[in-house]
């Protein structure tokens, strides 16, 4: 099976403008989360979705936000974006979510974003 | 809340001496515990994982995982260190009623040295 592919690799934005990160998890997953990776604070739980409903969001402003579609490929959107944001943004995918039993996830390759 | 600590930001071992990388965690209820590895601009890859059962999980690349309960600890090892495994090294914790959300550790760099 193909791993989990995330587009575009690398991604460089300007302060104030807007980006859409996409990720497509491995065939047969239904659960996908986003995670933000950064030297100072490490790696951070954005939100998960699971059969197109966002199951968990973590602590991250309202610039955060993510959707699923019916296929199971997951898209965040990062508006207004600070110098801050700039990061590895993650993405993962699972069979199932977590309330039945403990998956392991799948992550994929991430997306370098840099604001400049 | 839950949160994880890997109290050692790099452990050097010399190839094929044993490995051990440190954890700690703190969740409330029945810990779900992973291990991951990261390698240079690469994602995070799963290596193992303790639900119940067993102490002693085996995982992939010869790695495995001692739960200990009483220490609240989860420390990965490995009795042969290659010079390959020398990478990332990320403890997580999931929740039980938090979907399959991670809290990660801080992480801990190995170096292997020839």
């Amino acid at each position: 099976k193909a791993g989990v592919t995330q587009t575009p690799r690398y991604l460089i934005k300007t302060r104030g403008q807007q980006v859409t990160l996409s990720c497509s998890p491995i065939s047969g997953h239904r659960s996908v989360s986003w995670y933000q990776q950064t030297p100072g604070q490490g790696l951070q739980f954005l939100f998960e979705y699971f059969s197109e409903t966002q199951r968990n969001k973590g602590n991250f402003p309202g610039r955060f936000s993510g959707r699923q579609f019916s296929n199971s490929r997951s898209e965040m959107n990062v508006s207004t974006l600070e110098l801050g944001d700039s990061a590895l943004y993650l993405c993962a995918s699972s069979l199932a979510t977590g309330d039945r039993g403990a998956y392991e996830q799948y992550f994929g390759p991430g997306t370098r974003l840099t604001v400049t | 809340a839950q949160s994880v600590a890997q109290p050692e930001d790099q452990v050097n071992v010399a190839e094929g001496n044993p490995l051990t990388v440190k954890c700690t965690y703190s969740v409330s209820g029945n810990p779900y515990l992973f291990w991951y590895v990261q390698y240079p601009n690469r994602g995070l890859q799963f290596l193992l994982k303790y639900i119940t059962g067993d102490n002693l999980v085996k995982g992939s690349y010869g790695f495995e995982a001692e739960f200990n309960k009483s220490q609240t600890s989860f420390h990965l090892k490995k009795p042969s260190a290659l010079v390959s495994d020398s990478a990332l090294y990320f403890c997580a914790v999931r929740d039980g009623a938090a979907g399959n959300k991670l809290t990660f550790g801080g992480g801990t760099r190995v170096l292997v040295k020839p």
